[in-house]
């Protein structure tokens, strides 16, 4: 069964950079059976599918977000990471890490609890 | 990118009744759509996959239906623990994009 756990920082100031990881627990995330993805949500936009990697190296960033968003992948310590730069007051929400699982295609089985992200100076 | 729509914003229906919620897709997706529940202060769970099929562990009386660029998620016999959010979700050009319903808020009756 696959288990994924956000963490990072719940305050970020506007201009930095949001850092958030997803630990792995379950399964490795070395298999490309699974597309390591980030989904926020916010009251206003409602749920927003950010991008995912995979071990292989695919990758996914949405074009909204393309030019600010780093995802990475440490197989070592069995997570993966989001970076998003340059951060406003609109990327304030609740980041989850998500991943389908196979034989669901792209709908998502798994997901993180979530953490909240506030951008404020 | 694909738009879906989903209707009504809130639906009020009394337990033990059957709600049918709506999703619409501005292009045909075929059967690439998902069906998630939502509690406050919980992640989306997944329902339905392949615009029909039951997520492991889902009961029987929610189900899924259509294809192309409509869809329904029916959930009959109301339970109280039914009462949250649900959203569709296209997968159509996966691996992503990907979009999202602005979500059905169920509510009790």
């Amino acid at each position: 069964q696959v288990q994924l756990q956000e963490s990072g920082p719940g305050l970020v100031k506007p201009s930095q950079t949001l850092s958030l990881t997803c630990t792995v627990s379950g399964v490795s995330i070395t298999s490309d059976l699974y597309y390591w993805s980030w989904v926020r949500q916010t009251p206003g936009k409602g749920l927003e599918y950010i991008g995912y990697i995979q071990y292989s190296g695919s990758t996914f960033s949405t074009p909204s977000l393309k030019s600010r968003l780093t995802i990475s992948l440490d197989a070592s310590k069995n997570r993966f990471s989001l970076k998003l730069t340059s951060v406003i007051a609109a990327d304030t929400a609740v980041y989850y890490c998500a991943t389908p699982g196979g034989i669901t295609t792209g709908a998502f089985d798994f997901w993180g609890q979530g953490t909240m992200v506030t951008v404020s100076s | 990118e694909i738009v879906m729509t989903q209707s009504p914003a809130t639906l009020s229906v009394s337990p033990g009744e059957r709600a049918t919620l709506s999703c619409r897709a501005s292009q045909s997706i075929s059967t690439n759509l998902a069906w998630y529940q939502q509690k406050p202060g919980q992640a989306p769970r997944l329902l339905i996959y392949g615009a029909s099929t039951r997520a492991t562990g889902i009961p029987v009386r929610f189900s899924g239906s259509g294809s192309g660029t409509e869809f329904t998620l029916t959930i009959s016999g109301l339970q109280s623990e039914d009462f949250a959010v649900y959203y569709c979700h296209q997968y159509s050009n996966w691996p992503p994009p990907s979009t999202f319903g602005q979500g059905t808020r169920l509510e009790i009756k």
